[in-house]
């Protein structure tokens, strides 16, 4: 089974800051993916940005980068640069070889102008 | 690419009627489709997973009898709330794996279901 944790259930930034939401996970499997997924007012489920857990190398997406702590089991999102349109509801995500995902509770950022 | 659509998006019905929800990948063909429902501010809770030609697999607490899901094709999965009741109101989402090999899901836009 697989577990996730979002610790942040909100969180603020100003308008071109840079701001990081924390995520935490727990597995047992060796291969596994793990994904931010933003979900806005109009609740559309939209993948901002995932990563494989056997590469070593942080992905990026634009403004969106990750910091990927293995031994840690740590799955950071750093948005760069923060848009109004950025402001949305962040889900930390994991699927393993059931291909299932399993959610983190959610983190509401609130973009200030 | 990997739209996944919804229909309808809102809908209304009177207790103990019966609800369809369709999901449908519009450019990629889906042999399995996930249904989530979501309360206000909370995360997904995934209700059933839904293969093409076979029957789904339902979650732990899901009552398969009131929630009828059906994969006909590869691109269309149906979410049947039948004899519907006030406590079902909620947001349904469907989403799609492109592939068998694929992790990621896409999402559709989700249907809020209110029963009266």
């Amino acid at each position: 089974a697989q577990t996730v944790t979002q610790s942040q259930p909100e969180m603020s930034v100003q308008e071109a800051e840079t701001v990081t939401l924390s995520c935490t996970y727990d597995t047992s499997e060796s291969d596994y993916y793990l994904f931010w997924y933003k979900q806005p007012p109009s609740r559309q489920m939209i993948l901002v940005i995932r990563q494989e857990a056997y590469k070593q190398q942080n992905a990026t997406e634009n403004r969106f980068s990750v910091n990927f702590q293995k031994a840690a089991k740590s799955f950071s999102l750093k948005i760069s640069d923060s848009q109004l349109g950025d402001a949305a509801m962040y889900f930390c995500a994991s699927a393993g070889s059931a291909r299932q995902l399993t959610f983190g509770s959610g983190t509401q950022l609130t973009v200030l102008p | 690419g990997a739209v996944v659509s919804q229909h309808p998006s809102r809908v209304i019905c009177k207790s103990g009627t019966s609800v369809k929800i369709e999901c449908r990948s519009l450019d990629f063909q889906a042999t399995t489709m996930f249904w989530y429902r979501q309360f206000p501010k909370q995360s997904l809770m995934l209700m059933a997973t839904s293969n093409e030609g076979s029957k789904a697999t339902y979650e732990q607490g899901v009552e398969k009898d009131k929630f009828l899901i059906n994969h006909a094709s590869l691109t269309l999965s149906t979410l049947t709330v039948t004899s519907a009741h006030p406590e079902d109101s909620s947001f349904y989402i469907c989403s799609a794996r492109t592939g068998l090999l694929a992790y990621e899901q896409y999402f559709g836009p989700g249907t809020r279901l209110t029963v009266t």
